[in-house]
């Protein structure tokens, strides 16, 4: 089965633009949730999506949004890009939503430089 | 919210165990333990998770305190691609279930 699998790898932008990221879960699992992970920050929780329904969300400005669509790819925006907004993000999956009692599978991640 | 204390980092030697602390004395009795790693330039990788009881998987062993303010992830026989950040999580029993990270313990394995 593959796993979760996000693109793009890599990404460049400038401070300003917006970025649209993307997220293909494991085949069958319905919950997406995205990290963003800083040197400075460590790993970060930002959303999490269920039934194209945002469920959860983290303490992000409102510059960071998402989406789910109904084959339970996601996607993340982030508008007005700035400089501190370069960091790896990342997407887990779950089968149903994330539970305490059961483990999220992570993509590589997708790499943000933001000049 | 109920945190998680690691070392910074440790070392060990390949194919010798390895035991990685965690010290959770705030954590609730909903409150299970997980644990991730990371290898470099990867994302996360679940490790293990449990409750009350000592766990093991293919992967390794998670050793819970009687009290549950303590637990112990243990790696049998170390290799190098298990040098990575170990993440001791406390997934709220009563929370949406995102997962809380810490800075991690990052283990070296030394041929």
């Amino acid at each position: 089965k593959a796993g979760v699998t996000q693109t793009p790898r890599y990404l460049i932008k400038t401070r300003g633009q917006q970025v649209t990221l993307s997220c293909s879960p494991i085949s069958g699992h319905r919950s997406v949730s995205w990290y963003q992970q800083t040197p400075g920050q460590g790993l970060q929780f930002l959303f999490e999506y269920f039934s194209e329904t945002q469920r959860n969300k983290g303490n992000f400005p409102g510059r960071f949004s998402g989406r789910q669509f109904s084959n339970s790819r996601s996607e993340m925006n982030v508008s007005t890009l700035e400089l501190g907004d370069s960091a790896l993000y990342l997407c887990a999956s779950s089968l149903y939503r994330p539970t305490p009692g059961n483990e999220q599978f992570f993509g590589p991640g997708t790499r943000l430089t933001v000049l | 919210d109920a945190k998680t204390t690691q070392p910074n980092s440790m070392e060990s030697n390949e194919e010798e165990p390895v035991h990685l602390p965690c010290n959770h004395s705030t954590i609730s009795g909903t409150d299970y333990i997980h644990w991730y790693r990371q290898l470099p330039s990867q994302g996360p990788e679940y490790v293990i998770h449990g409750l009350t009881s000592n766990v093991n998987n293919r992967m390794a062993s998670l050793a819970i305190a009687e009290d549950r303010k303590s637990s112990t992830l243990i790696l049998h026989r170390a290799t190098l691609r298990d040098a990575a950040v170990y993440y001791c999580i406390l997934n709220y029993g009563g929370s949406q279930g995102n997962l809380i990270f810490g800075k991690g313990t990052k283990l070296s394995v030394k041929p």
